[in-house]
C-alpha cells in the first residue's frame, strides 16, 4: 500500500537558519504530492503541492520538489522564522479520495 | 466565511456515551472526510464520501458511523465510546479527483478534540 515515511522530529532550530524535513515515499502510479502544516491548536492547512515528477512547489519561502527517480519530496527553507514553529506533515494522495500522511515533524523555531 | 467548520471544537464525555460531531463546507466541493490525529499526531483517514456516497471506510469499528445528508455536511456519531477514541478528529473536503488525474487539494477543518473519561 501507499506509506511517506518523513524525518522524525522534534527539530529545533535559531530564527534565520536552513531548514530540510525530508520525506520518502511508497505508491504505485504517480501520486500528488503535498505538504500540510499544522500551528499549535490549529487545523492542517496546505502549505504547497506537486502534481507530477520534476514539478517544483513553494509557498511562504518554502519549496518542495518532486523526485521521482528517488521518490522524495524534501521540504526546504532557506531563513526561518519563529512563526515558523508548527508540526510538518508530508502527504501524498492517487486519485482514490484520501490523504496518506507521513507521520509529522516538529519543528521549534527559536528567536 | 469559514470554509470547514466542525462543532464542537471540544468535546468531554464519559465511557459508553453516544457523541456526534458535524461539519459543513461551503466551498461547494463534492468529496468530504474524516481524519482522526492521535495524541503522537499520526494522522489517518477514516472515511471519505463523494456526492453522499461511502467511497472509502478504513476499517473503522463499526461505532463510528458517519452520515452525509447533503453534499456540503458529513456528520460522524459514534456509539459506545472507549477511551481509545480519544483524539483529535478532522473534516476535510476537496473536489473529486480531477480529469487530468491526481487528488485535489484537501481544506481541513479546524479539528474536535474528543477526550473519552
Amino acid at each position: 500500500g501507499d506509506s511517506v515515511t518523513q524525518m522524525e522530529g522534534p527539530v529545533t532550530l535559531s530564527e534565520e537558519a536552513f531548514l530540510t524535513i525530508n520525506c520518502t515515499y511508497t505508491a504505485t502510479g504517480y501520486p500528488s504530492l503535498f505538504w500540510y502544516v499544522q500551528y499549535p491548536g490549529e487545523g492542517l492547512q496546505l502549505l504547497l503541492k506537486a502534481t507530477k515528477a520534476d514539478d517544483k512547489g513553494s509557498n511562504k519561502g518554502f519549496e518542495a520538489t518532486y523526485r521521482k527517480e528517488t521518490t522524495s519530496f524534501h521540504l526546504e527553507k532557506g531563513s526561518v522564522q519563529v512563526s515558523d514553529s508548527a508540526v510538518y506533515f508530508c502527504a501524498l494522495s492517487r486519485d482514490d479520495y484520501k490523504l496518506s500522511f507521513g507521520a509529522g515533524t516538529t519543528v521549534t523555531v527559536r528567536a | 466565511d469559514t470554509a470547514v467548520s466542525q462543532t464542537p471544537k471540544y468535546l468531554v464525555t464519559q465511557m459508553g456515551n453516544d457523541k456526534s460531531i458535524k461539519c459543513e463546507q461551503n466551498l461547494g466541493h463534492d468529496t468530504m472526510y474524516w481524519y482522526k490525529q492521535d495524541s503522537k499526531k499520526f494522522l489517518k483517514i477514516m472515511f471519505s464520501y463523494n456526492n453522499k456516497e461511502l467511497i472509502i471506510n478504513e476499517t473503522v469499528p463499526n461505532r463510528f458511523s458517519p452520515k452525509s445528508p447533503d453534499k456540503a455536511h458529513l456528520n460522524l456519531h459514534i456509539n459506545s465510546l472507549e477511551l481509545g477514541d480519544s483524539a483529535v478528529y478532522f473534516c476535510a473536503s476537496s473536489h473529486g479527483p480531477s480529469l487530468a488525474g491526481g487528488q485535489e487539494t484537501q481544506y481541513f477543518g479546524p479539528g474536535t478534540r474528543l477526550l473519552v473519561l
